[in-house]
């Protein structure tokens, strides 16, 4: 099973909401990320999870909050949103770089469009 | 800021040529690799090229690196309707390191 399946695929928040995307690999996988993605825009690096522990955080701001709760699962919880945090966020996952073979191929889910009113 | 440079920024092409898509990124790298994404969806891993690897093929695809010029190139070959989408190449800010930075992609268009 190679798939990452994310939930929800369309998400529109008010910007006093709290709300949460979730991300799901079962393909044993230790390496999660989360990506924020404008229109026309590359992905943008927000988080990694390493072994369910937060490695990297691109100095998102903290209105952006990751949780790793186990191998599989992966969430970025949501709190006073602004409109310009609309966009498309993608979750991957990979295995965990290990020495000149990395990084390795990211498998990415289809994303959660989020829209900030 | 992003990793990597492509150009060209959009292609336009017949169904049944082909399309050459190029990248430069600024570091060393153990690896480079390319990823397509159709609209608004979830990126989709085409190939890695090590870097003590010149050529790589997978189907249609070729995949050239050059480290003495921190550049890479996609080719498809015989672009099909289907191939139309995103085109991103994909390096590590640090070597070894999982931390992908993207490329800004070349937006293909295949006509048919």
């Amino acid at each position: 099973d190679t798939e990452v399946t994310q939930t929800p695929k369309h998400l529109v928040m008010g910007m006093t909401n709290k709300k949460s995307l979730k991300c799901e690999q079962h393909m044993g996988h230790r390496a999660m990320y989360w990506y924020k993605q404008k229109a026309k825009k590359p992905p943008e690096l927000m988080f990694v999870y390493s072994y369910e522990k937060l490695s990297i955080n691109e100095s998102v701001p903290s209105r952006f909050s990751p949780e790793c709760p186990n191998s599989s699962l992966l969430n970025l919880h949501l709190h006073a949103l602004q409109p310009e945090d609309s966009a498309l966020y993608l979750c991957a996952s990979s295995q965990v770089a290990s020495g000149d073979r990395s990084p390795y191929e990211q498998y990415f889910g289809p994303g959660t469009r989020l829209t900030v009113t | 800021s992003q990793q990597g440079e492509e150009d060209p920024q959009a292609l336009s092409i017949q169904e049944g040529e082909n399309a050459t898509m190029n990248c430069s990124y600024k570091t060393s790298i153990n690896n480079l690799q390319w990823y397509r994404q159709n609209s608004g969806r979830g990126l989709v891993h085409l190939i890695l090229i090590r870097s003590n690897e010149r050529e790589k093929h997978s189907g249609r695809l070729r995949v050239t690196l050059d480290t003495s010029k921190k550049s890479s190139s996609l080719l498809i070959t015989a672009s099909r309707a289907a191939d139309t989408a995103s085109y991103f190449c994909a390096t590590a800010k640090v070597p070894g390191a999982n931390n992908l930075f993207f490329g800004t992609g070349t937006r293909l268009t295949v006509i048919p």
